[in-house]
This record gives structure tokens, C-alpha cells and sequence, in this order.
């Protein structure tokens, strides 16, 4: 009954692969995130959707490519990995149409390029 | 620009003592102030928020914040902390009209036995 889960929990790929990390979200919520966190446990926004529809998108690399096929479900794929990419990866959703919502995170996707 | 901010990157306490983790906020409008906590390895996990209404917030685990209007403040409190109070804690704040959180870089609490 996990509320936010995104997948896989930890991934290990070389330079120059493209690869994916799956979020998906029970509970009704209309607006999803995707949240990098860094090796200094900063965390920035990257992408926001509400309702399949792109709201924020930070300065982001264009490798990286949210896509939204449901409002329950927010992917994030990223093409030609780099050795900068490396971080842990945080799906997240919330009420929009509540701004006094909490955000409610998967536990987190550590990526790990090599 | 918008932000909040953590002055303190380490909150050291001892069990039983109370804890403050302070977050001060630079948001339009009226602000919508949150807290969260980060065990290792997991995601965030939201402790409390002010939206309106009584300055004195309280939350999960006992957590407890006070909104300070004047002072753009939203320090996190616990009157007697715990060894498992130990985490990455994050204050985060939103405009009552935007659509992005605005998150302060954390502040590691260590409750020592």
C-alpha cells in the first residue's frame, strides 16, 4: 500500500547508457515532481506535472526527458548519462489544486554512473 | 527571489534536552511553511506545516514550530529529544498563490545518548 514508489531503488550504469526510473502514486494526487538530491543532501526541482501537464521545468539538461502517461504516473528518463548525473533521484506528488498540501516522496532512486 | 534558509549545517543535542533546528523564509505573499524529516536511505516524510491561524504548530513525534511573522522565522522544536529524533530535517515554503516548494539545504540533528 506504498503511497509514492518509484523503481528501481538503486542503479549502477557506465557513462553514455540511457536509462529510466519509474514513479507511480496512489493517492489521488493531481501534481507529481521529480526532486535530485546531491552528495551534499541539497534538493533541487526538476520537473513538475499536474494532470500529464508539464508546470515546472527547471534548468535542466534537455537529456533528461519526464514524461507523464497517466496523472498517476511520472517517468524520468535520461539519455547519455554522465558521470554528474550520479545522485539520488525523488519522485514526489501533491494536492496542486491545495497549495497548503505536503508533498508526500518515494523513498528514492540512487543512481550511481560510472 | 524566493528561498528558505537553514543557518545550521549540525544540531547537536543531548537525549532529554529540548531541541530548536531554526529556518528562516523569504516567500511572497502569505506563506504556506513545512517541515520534513529524512532518515538514511529513505525519502522525506512530512513532520507539520502552518498555513494560518495559531503560531504554535504542532506535529508528529512530539515536533512542535512557532511561525514568527516579524522574523520570517519557522523554527522546529522538541521539549525532550529522543536518540531516534536523529535525522536530516528540511523546512521547505510555498506561496499561498505559487506552485513551487522552496526547500532549505538541511540541517543533520544528532541526539547523543
Amino acid at each position: 500500500d506504498t503511497a509514492v514508489s518509484q523503481t528501481p531503488k538503486y542503479l549502477v550504469t557506465q557513462m553514455g547508457n540511457d536509462k529510466s526510473i519509474k514513479c507511480e502514486q496512489n493517492l489521488g494526487h493531481d501534481t507529481m515532481y521529480w526532486y535530485k538530491q546531491d552528495s551534499k543532501k541539497f534538493l533541487k526541482i526538476m520537473f513538475s506535472y499536474n494532470n500529464k501537464e508539464l508546470i515546472i521545468n527547471e534548468t535542466v539538461p534537455n537529456r533528461f526527458s519526464p514524461k507523464s502517461p497517466d496523472k498517476a504516473h511520472l517517468n524520468l528518463h535520461i539519455n547519455s548519462l554522465e558521470l554528474g548525473d550520479s545522485a539520488v533521484y525523488f519522485c514526489a506528488s501533491s494536492q496542486e489544486s491545495r497549495a497548503n498540501s505536503p508533498l508526500h516522496f518515494g523513498n528514492g532512486t540512487r543512481l550511481t554512473v560510472t | 527571489a524566493q528561498s528558505v534558509a537553514q543557518p545550521e549545517d549540525q544540531v547537536n543535542v543531548a537525549e532529554g534536552n529540548p531541541l530548536t533546528v531554526k529556518c528562516t523564509y523569504s516567500v511572497s505573499g502569505n506563506p504556506y511553511l513545512f517541515w520534513y524529516v529524512q532518515y538514511p536511505n529513505r525519502g522525506l516524510q512530512f513532520l507539520l506545516k502552518y498555513i494560518t491561524g495559531d503560531n504554535l504548530v504542532k506535529g508528529s513525534y512530539g515536533f512542535e514550530a512557532e511561525f514568527n511573522k516579524s522574523q520570517t522565522s519557522f523554527h522546529l522544536k522538541k521539549p525532550s529529544a529522543l536518540v531516534s529524533d536523529s535525522a536530516l530535517y528540511f523546512c521547505a515554503g510555498i506561496s499561498n498563490t505559487g506552485n513551487q516548494f522552496y526547500f532549505g539545504t538541511g540541517t543533520s540533528l544528532t541526539v547523543i545518548p
